[in-house]
């Protein structure tokens, strides 16, 4: 079975830009998480997407959003970009059910805003 | 969700036993205590989890206070790939959504 796919995996853009961020979820995964961690942090929950609806969100402003897709794949979008939204971003997939033992990680999108 | 007092870092050699503590003494009766680990340059991925008995995998073992106010996780032999960060997550087992600290980095010294 194959993991969970990001890309792209590092990504340079100015301040003020916009940037989507994409996940292919595991096989048999329905559930897809985004995480953002910055440097020499634990990563920060951003929101989760379950049936193509945002199933919780974290602590972030509405200029981050995402999507869920048919075949469960999944875009993060961050509008505006500030210089604080340089971190690693984190994607993970699960399956409800199998409790949080579940989670599988992509190796994430390191984005650097300048 | 209860919080967690990791140490921010620990140092071991290779083929030692390691223990790393994690405090949550705010921890309610139905939570479960997750452990994941991030090696360098990579997503977390899942260790091990338990209630209130001791659990083993092949991974490690982890050890619950008989109060569950702490917990620790033991690598039997330490290798160098097991240097990595390692999270303590406390929560309900029909939340689905993981919760991170700031974890332990683990050193580990040929």
């Amino acid at each position: 079975e194959t993991g969970v796919t990001q890309s792209p995996t590092h990504l340079i853009k100015t301040r003020g830009q916009q940037v989507t961020l994409r996940c292919s979820s595991q096989s048999g995964h329905n559930t897809v998480s985004w995480y953002q961690q910055a440097l020499g942090q634990g990563p920060q929950f951003i929101f989760q997407y379950y049936r193509e609806e945002e199933n919780g969100r974290g602590n972030f402003p509405p200029r981050f959003s995402g999507l869920q897709f048919p075949n469960y794949s999944s875009e993060l979008n961050v509008n505006a970009l500030e210089l604080d939204d340089s971190a690693l971003y984190l994607c993970a997939s699960s399956f409800p059910g199998t409790g949080l033992y579940g989670y599988t990680f992509g190796s994430g999108t390191r984005l650097t805003v300048v | 969700d209860a919080k967690t007092t990791q140490p921010n870092s620990m140092e071991s050699n290779e083929e030692e036993p390691v223990h790393l503590p994690c405090n949550h003494s705010t921890i309610s009766g139905t939570d479960y205590i997750h452990w994941y680990r991030q090696l360098p340059s990579q997503g977390p991925e899942y260790v091990i989890h338990g209630l209130t008995s001791n659990v083993n995998n092949r991974m490690a073992s982890l050890a619950i206070a008989e109060d569950r106010k702490s917990s620790t996780l033991i690598l039997h032999r330490a290798t160098l790939r097991d240097a990595a960060v390692y999270y303590c997550i406390p929560s309900t087992y029909n939340t689905d959504k993981l919760i991170f600290g700031t974890g332990t980095r683990l050193q580990v010294f040929p």
